[in-house]
């Protein structure tokens, strides 16, 4: 599985973009990249998935470069309900598709 | 929406006692997964489980783990005799994937919080 390294944490105002990259150089061609969030003492909960290019939902969007060894999570105008932990995770389309967690990326968002 | 449920959300259990955790994931998913995550740390992954049988674990699933699908709905993790440091928040997760169909995407419970004394 590709490990993947992005930052430990951030700090972002209210109204403000925000945008977390993660590096995943080993990814495979099988592999998809997929973003979790999660709050304190809760499941971790899916935001967006892609393989290449851009991705958009109505939470986020997800852009991925052509060589796929890194890609980006974009929230737009973040609230303080967006502080939590943010995990980039890389995963193949075979096998058990099990996630294996980095240490993510703790987002605060100050008023 | 439909979402994974489990029970407890706390457990609270003497060293050396047997525990099970119970998880309900989405009705139509094929993958169940249990994951820990010690107070302070990462999410780890234990276990997945389709198809009626375990199809991968981790080095922590050891012989004092088991997970059952038991009636077609609950998925259970059980911990023979629980040391101190499987204290732990345990969750469950489901995913609806089919094999070779595209990317995928699990859903997590609510979490068990486990405290062995």
């Amino acid at each position: 599985l590709a490990k993947t390294t992005q930052p430990i944490s951030m700090d972002s105002y209210e109204g403000q973009e925000v945008n977390i990259t993660c590096s995943h150089n080993n990814i495979a061609t099988n592999d998809y990249i997929t973003w979790y969030q999660q709050f304190p003492s809760q499941g971790p909960r899916f935001i967006i998935q892609g393989y290449k290019t851009k991705v958009t939902n109505e939470v986020a969007s997800l852009f991925i470069p052509a060589d796929r060894k890194s890609s980006t999570l974009s929230l737009p105008r973040v609230s303080l309900s967006d502080t939590a932990v943010y995990y980039c995770l890389v995963g193949s389309i075979s096998g058990t598709y099990k996630y294996i967690f980095g240490t993510g990326t703790r987002l605060k968002v100050l008023a | 929406e439909p979402e994974v449920t489990q029970t407890p959300s706390h457990q609270v259990t003497q060293m050396g006692q047997e525990v099970i955790l119970r998880c309900v994931p989405i009705s139509n998913h094929l993958y169940f997964y249990w994951y820990r995550q010690i107070l302070g740390q990462k999410v780890e992954f234990l276990v997945s489980f389709y198809n009626n049988e375990i199809s991968e674990k981790s080095e922590i699933f050891d012989d004092q783990f088991s997970v059952e699908r038991p009636d077609g709905s609950n998925f259970t993790l059980k911990i023979r005799s629980t040391k101190l440091e499987d204290s732990a928040m345990y969750f469950c997760a489901s995913g609806p994937q089919i094999p070779g169909t595209g990317g995928f995407e699990q859903f997590f419970g609510p979490g068990t919080r486990l405290t062995v004394l």
